[in-house]
């Protein structure tokens, strides 16, 4: 069965440095998303995309945030100058198709990249 | 108001237990809705979609009620495999079908 993967599975980093987190989505998907998870809270929305572009993003996702589909199979979360609090579990997700008016495309998550930053 | 409230929990139910869970939502304009499962430190995965007319998938069945903004999740024959977080997902369908929101999730221990 085909699966969203996400590399790595925990990443450390110091505050103030960049990380990128990546995502290997499922093949035939073209909608892709990005959430988070801080530990003990929901799943917030980041950002989706869609034909190399950002279709929709939410008030965590600001400048500090950028996301890139650098080849034909990758899809990355870019974090410049991590905080503390951006320590949390990030989940990559993708779908067939975006949904239309009354229609939801089911999301795939993958396991998630547990980022720590010290 | 939260845009979707759960209860936390836990419900801790003894197997073949039936248990029921609510989410309220805020938007009125609140298009579809979900329930998603959540094993611990594991990611989401679909459960079920949740229909205006109800819909039931073996021991799961979900409810809408528009009028009152809820959404309910019964689990009949609760297993020890059941034993997850539930998390109530809300699409308002602004700006795009993409963008969900979730829940804080019902935490559910089925005991033996």
């Amino acid at each position: 069965e085909p699966e969203v993967t996400q590399t790595p599975s925990h990443q450390v980093t110091q505050m103030g440095q960049e990380v990128i987190l990546r995502c290997v989505p499922i093949s035939n998907h073209l909608y892709f998303y990005w959430y988070r998870q801080i530990l003990g809270q929901k799943v917030e929305f980041l950002v989706s995309f869609y034909n190399n572009e950002i279709s929709e993003k939410s008030e965590i996702f600001d400048d500090q945030f950028s996301v890139e589909r650098p080849d034909g199979s990758n899809f990355t979360l870019k974090i410049r100058s991590t905080k503390l609090e951006d320590s949390a579990m990030y989940f990559c997700a993708s779908s067939e198709a975006g949904g239309t008016r009354g229609f939801y495309n089911e999301q795939f998550f993958g396991p998630g990249t547990r980022l720590t930053v010290l | 108001r939260k845009e979707v409230e759960q209860d936390p929990g836990p419900f801790n139910v003894p197997e073949g237990a039936t248990v029921a869970f609510n989410c309220t939502y805020s938007n009125s304009a609140s298009q579809s809705f979900f329930w998603y499962r959540q094993d611990c430190r594991k990611e989401p995965k679909l459960l079920m979609s949740v229909y205006s007319s109800g819909n039931e998938d073996g021991r799961f069945t979900a409810q809408l009620n528009r009028a009152s903004q809820y959404i309910s999740l019964l689990i009949r024959d609760s297993k020890l495999s059941d034993s997850a977080t539930y998390l109530c997902v809300v699409n308002d369908g602004s700006g795009g079908y993409q963008k969900v929101t979730f829940g804080t999730g019902t935490k559910l221990q089925v005991i033996p």
